[in-house]
């Protein structure tokens, strides 16, 4: 149990093009997802905090309107990134949790981001 | 701020051994802390959990460890095993938010 999908896997564009990344949960209803970056060699950086319904957390640091988030049911979320330049290049990762009593989260496969 | 440090960067270890990963943190207000497993291009795994209040949670091969007063948490693996060969995360979880902030990783190489 506890399934969580990413898609796509992999994405190489042009600078300038918006890129839209999906994380569902498979088989439970998350209430709350997370949005993680990751640079070769470093730790994930929590980026932003998305509750269904509600407008997503951001992290210090993360422009708002440069990575937009929607998570518009409990089981799905999405990261926007727009107009993405190369420095956006990177693995983005989603998790999610069924939230109530403490429960681990539950990561997708990621994200390798590429703009040319 | 690196909040959750892991001084190892990469460890090697025979197969049958225990493998010992260690993390050092900063923050108090953690109230439990996680470790994951990752492979390349995938996303972490959950590997085992343990409450701040505890000092030591096992689960199978894995058993972590706690020092509430020297900050120090470490994963024992025995017995280790080829698929084992990842980089391993410990994360540390804030619950007023339920964020998880991560240490660097540790890459553990498991030989035959």
């Amino acid at each position: 149990g506890a399934v969580v999908s990413q898609h796509p896997s992999r994405v190489i564009c042009k600078s300038g093009t918006s890129v839209k990344i999906e994380c569902r949960s498979l088989d439970f209803q998350a209430t709350t997802m997370f949005w993680y970056r990751q640079f070769p060699k470093q730790s994930l950086m929590l980026m932003a905090t998305s509750n269904e319904g509600s407008k997503a957390t951001y992290e210090q640091g993360v422009e708002k309107d440069k990575f937009l988030i929607n998570h518009a049911s409990l089981t799905l979320s999405t990261l926007t990134v727009t107009s993405a330049h190369p420095e956006d290049s990177s693995f983005y990762i989603c998790s999610a949790t069924p939230g109530g009593v403490v429960q681990p989260q539950h990561f997708g496969d990621g994200t390798r981001l590429s703009i040319l | 701020d690196q909040q959750v440090k892991q001084n190892s960067p990469s460890l090697s270890v025979q197969e049958g051994r225990i493998s010992i990963l260690n993390c050092d943190y900063t923050n108090s207000m953690f109230d439990y802390f996680l470790w994951y497993k990752k492979y390349p291009a995938e996303g972490p795994t959950f590997l085992i959990s343990i409450s701040s209040i505890k000092d030591k949670n096992e689960d199978g091969r894995f058993t972590v460890f706690l020092n509430k007063s020297a900050k120090h948490l470490s994963l024992h693996i025995v017995p280790s095993q080829p698929g084992d060969s990842a980089v391993y995360f410990c994360a540390g979880h804030t619950g007023t938010a339920s964020k998880l902030t991560f240490g660097t990783g540790t890459r553990r190489q498991v030989t035959l």
